[in-house]
């Protein structure tokens, strides 16, 4: 079956405490993406790549970091949380670089007290 | 950089009756735009899509339509059911930037 898989789904956490939400596919696309949605404004990417190797920032990307070592993988990292970064976030993919079919994870809820 | 509006952010009709949400974007090099559909917890679905060089795409009961001089689309559903209440999000591909510019959403809710 086709998917995008993000780990974990929930995560609560504390200020400062470093995590990474993993996120992996399994339809040998070139395209990755994270986005965060907050209530009012929509969806916002934070980081895409483009193919191994390949990352660039989006518009929220400050923060965060992302790292892509093999196709399938693109995790996101937050070296030192805080509570704005309290969001719903999701990882997406699509086959090629054009944006079509983008096709999104289910998301990773992440709480930052 | 691209900008997209949505309109209405909330729409309430009743079930059998059309529904219309409306985008505009302000970047006329964009030239592709989906909709997604986001239901109560789960994650955007894309539901259709359309390229520029077309101007209305139908599949059952879902249309868009794509007005490029205007730099508006639009998603029509027609004969809604309660499962059509979702949040609906357009959105239009910045190739400059190489991401998806998304509208703010619209929740819409079908009434039985």
């Amino acid at each position: 079956e086709a998917q995008v898989t993000q780990n974990p789904r929930y995560l609560i956490t504390v200020t400062g405490k470093k995590l990474t939400v993993t996120c992996s596919q399994n339809m040998n696309h070139e395209y990755m993406s994270w986005y965060r949605q907050d209530p009012g404004l929509g969806l916002r990417q934070i980081y895409y790549s483009m193919n191994v190797e390949v990352t660039d920032k989006g518009d929220v990307p400050e923060g965060y970091k992302v790292s892509r070592k093999e196709k399938r993988n693109f995790p996101l990292i937050l070296e030192s949380p805080s509570p704005n970064q309290t969001s719903l976030y999701f990882c997406a993919s699509s086959l090629g670089t054009g944006g079509e079919k983008l096709f999104f994870g289910s998301g990773t809820q992440l709480s930052v007290l | 950089g691209e900008n997209v509006e949505q309109h209405p952010s909330t729409l309430s009709v009743q079930e059998g009756d059309s529904a219309v949400i409306k985008c505009t974007y302000s970047d006329s090099a964009s030239n592709y735009f989906p909709w997604y559909k986001q239901e109560l917890g789960k994650r955007p679905q894309l539901i259709i899509d359309i390229r520029s060089n077309v101007g209305e795409k139908k599949d059952q009961r879902i249309a868009v339509t794509l007005n490029k001089t205007a730099k508006h689309f639009s998603l029509h559903i027609t004969e809604t059911q309660p499962e059509d209440s979702a949040v609906y999000f357009c959105a239009a591909w910045e190739d400059s930037s190489y991401k998806l510019i998304f509208g703010s959403g619209t929740r819409l809710l079908v009434r039985p």
